[in-house]
């Protein structure tokens, strides 16, 4: 069955470092993109690709980084410079011309920790 | 600029009871109108949505119908289970200038609980 994979679902990081989030897909979708949503807040937008070898900041990108190399993978980089990591990271993915009337097919979620 | 408003939450109700979850929006041209549901440590799933004026979206008991003369797309269920706990969000999708693809805005979400 097709979907969106994102791994692993609990991530500890110590103050410093830098960690990757994992996001495949195998829909065959053209667009991906990376939400960070809070305790009792709405999603908010980090990053987006609407093509391979391409990609756009959304609203909260400080702290953040990301490469899009293939098709199926949208890894997302947390770096030191990220204030306050701790959350709950979603990976979503859609065709952007149908993107209108199909909306998005999003993972599981990566819950990231600094301890 | 887009924009989604959902009723702050969280909404906490008797089984059986009835559901209404308001959401307006404020979007140019016609947007296509989405409502996803987040379960407990997961990530959201599609639960109805609406491309057209006056479209009903129905899924698993849940309905809700896009009104573009109050620029509203309300999600109501007849009676909730304990099972529908959960947070509800509303999303629009629309065209930017130009015709491409505008990233799907979404609302704060409304946390659900419902008792036995």
């Amino acid at each position: 069955d097709g979907g969106i994979t994102q791994s692993p679902k609990y991530l500890f990081r110590k103050e410093g470092q830098n960690v990757t989030l994992s996001c495949e897909q195998n829909l065959n979708h053209d667009a991906m993109y990376w939400y960070r949503q809070d305790p009792g807040q709405g999603l908010r937008l980090i990053y987006y690709s609407q093509i391979v070898n391409d990609f756009q900041k959304g609203d909260i990108a400080e702290g953040y980084s990301v490469s899009r190399e293939k098709k199926e993978s949208f890894p997302l980089t947390v770096t030191s410079a990220q204030k306050n990591p701790t959350a709950f990271y979603l990976c979503a993915s859609s065709i952007p011309r149908s993107g209108l009337a199909y909306g998005y097919t999003f993972g599981s979620g990566t819950r990231l920790t600094v301890v | 600029g887009n924009s989604v408003t959902q009723m702050e939450g969280p909404v906490t109700l008797s089984e059986e009871a009835f559901l209404t979850i308001n959401c307006t929006y404020t979007a140019t041209g016609y947007p296509s109108l989405f409502w996803y549901v987040q379960y407990p440590g997961e990530g959201l799933q599609l639960l109805l949505k609406a491309t057209k004026a006056d479209d009903k979206g129905s899924n698993k008991g849940f309905e809700a119908t896009y009104r573009k003369e109050t620029t509203s797309f309300h999600l109501e269920k007849g009676s909730v289970q304990v099972s529908d706990s959960a947070v509800y969000f509303c999303a629009l999708s629309a065209l930017n200038y130009g015709g491409s693809q505008g990233n799907l805005i979404f609302g704060k979400g409304t946390k659900l609980s419902v008792k036995p």
